[in-house]
């Protein structure tokens, strides 16, 4: 079964830098797309940033656009998000997402387990 | 970007109940509306996509409704692991966006 594990998150300052990772392993990684959504504490879902499967494409949440890049791997089955110029803002979990389609609909139906990122002083 | 209207925000319910929950577009999405049930700590699942559709795997008392617009998930003979908070989703058009998310309660 399709699994991904994440890693990275931690507390960092305003303004600093952190990259999170997403390891895939149990179906064919580089024939998906990946997306991260994120989470604030006590708050709803948000998406951050989606890759197509061979990375020509990226596309951006307007909140995150120019701070944050979205790569991946396809030889390592690994997804990265690197995000810089961090703010209290960006304070959230973040998963990893498998995007398939089907019937016409796109939907994400494998997470990761996500990753706290706490950004403060 | 489509706006996601979901209501109710929170809801009581007992075991054995039906309960529906209710999302409005802010413009046509087709039926491009997904369902996520997601459990303190964990990340969401996946319980229905392209409105209508089961995922694989979750119990047939779920179940999901179109007209126009406006989107319903319902649960019949609500079970003790029901109690979770849901959200509604739509891909149409990026960016995908997510409704705010109705806590069902005891």
């Amino acid at each position: 079964e399709a699994q991904l594990v994440q890693s990275g998150g931690g507390l960092v300052r305003p303004g600093e830098s952190l990259r999170l990772s997403c390891s895939a392993s149990g179906f064919n990684f580089g024939s998906y797309k990946m997306s991260w959504v994120r989470q604030a504490p006590g708050k709803g879902l948000e998406w951050v940033s989606s890759i197509t499967e061979s990375a020509v494409s990226t596309f951006y949440a307007d909140s995150v656009k120019g701070r944050f890049t979205i790569s991946r791997d396809n030889s390592k089955i690994a997804l990265f998000l690197q995000m810089n110029s961090l703010t209290a803002d960006d304070t959230a979990v973040y998963f990893c997402a498998r995007r398939s389609y089907s019937r016409g609909c796109i939907f994400f139906d494998y997470w990761g387990q996500g990753a706290l990122v706490v950004v403060s002083s | 970007d489509i706006q996601m209207t979901q209501s109710p925000s929170s809801l009581s319910a007992s075991v054995g109940d039906i309960i529906t929950i209710s999302c409005r577009a802010s413009r046509s999405i087709s039926d491009s509306l997904n369902w996520y049930q997601q459990k303190q700590g964990n990340p969401p699942k996946l319980l229905i996509y392209a409105a209508s559709t089961l995922q694989s795997g979750v119990p047939s008392r779920f179940s999901g409704s179109a007209s126009g617009t406006d989107f319903t998930l319902t649960i019949n003979s609500l079970q003790p692991e029901d109690f979770a908070t849901y959200y509604c989703e739509q891909t149409f058009r990026t960016p995908p966006t997510f409704g705010v998310g109705t806590k069902v309660e005891i």
